[in-house]
């Protein structure tokens, strides 16, 4: 069965802090990692997805095996970034995503 | 239309009300999901449909159904709505996982 985790429900930082949001995942094959960005009453928008290792909006992630782990980081945090944070895992078999519980990162002036 | 639309916006609907809550894509995408978005619980999959003509449950599949008569159109409905189906209700398509903008429906 495939899982995806994410330990914390609310991050809050004063703008211009460093960000790390927490995905840790179980899966027995290779999935495809997922972050995704919903902002107040908006839909879901993908944010990154771990096979084109590119930023954006000045977020990255980096898939570690390893430590089965996919945590969103971003070095400077805006006002603009508060938001909900879902990271999601899909299965190569199909594109059905699992998502975590979701962060609510809160970025103080 | 471009993407994904969902009507409607939002519903309050007595409890065994049925209702349909409608998706339409103009992306021409074989697969459609519906998930239901609860706070502290995140996303889950409601049902799937890989092509037109086909279905299959997702992880909370009851109380609800689907119906994918072309490759356009996912309709989901609510038989008889109870209170705990209360919730933020999407439709998305790959293969870039794009979402609608969402229903939210209320069950009293």
């Amino acid at each position: 069965a495939q899982r995806v985790t994410q330990p914390e429900k609310l991050l809050s930082v004063f703008k211009g802090a460093p960000v790390e949001l927490k995905c840790n995942y179980s899966y027995s094959g290779s999935p495809e990692l997922f972050w995704y960005v919903q902002y107040s009453r908006q839909r879901l928008q993908l944010l990154l997805r771990h096979i084109s290792r590119e930023s954006i909006k000045g977020f990255t992630a980096d898939l570690n095996k390893g430590e089965t782990s996919f945590h969103l980081k971003k070095p400077f945090a805006q006002e603009e970034d508060s938001a909900m944070y879902y990271c999601a895992l899909a299965s190569r078999a199909n594109s059905k995503l699992t998502f975590g519980k979701g962060i609510t990162l809160s970025v103080r002036p | 239309i471009a993407g994904i639309t969902q009507a409607p916006t939002s519903q309050i609907l007595a409890a065994g009300r049925r209702m349909t809550l409608r998706c339409t894509q103009d992306m021409r995408h074989n697969a459609m999901y519906w998930y239901r978005q609860d706070l502290g619980l995140g996303l889950r999959l409601i049902h799937y449909s890989n092509t037109a003509g086909t279905t299959g449950k997702g992880e909370v599949p009851d109380g609800y159904s689907v119906s994918r008569a072309n490759t356009d159109d996912f309709p989901l409905t609510l038989a008889s709505a109870v209170p705990s189906q209360t919730s933020v209700y999407f439709c998305a398509s790959p293969p870039e996982q794009y979402f609608g903008p969402g229903t939210r429906l209320t069950v009293t």
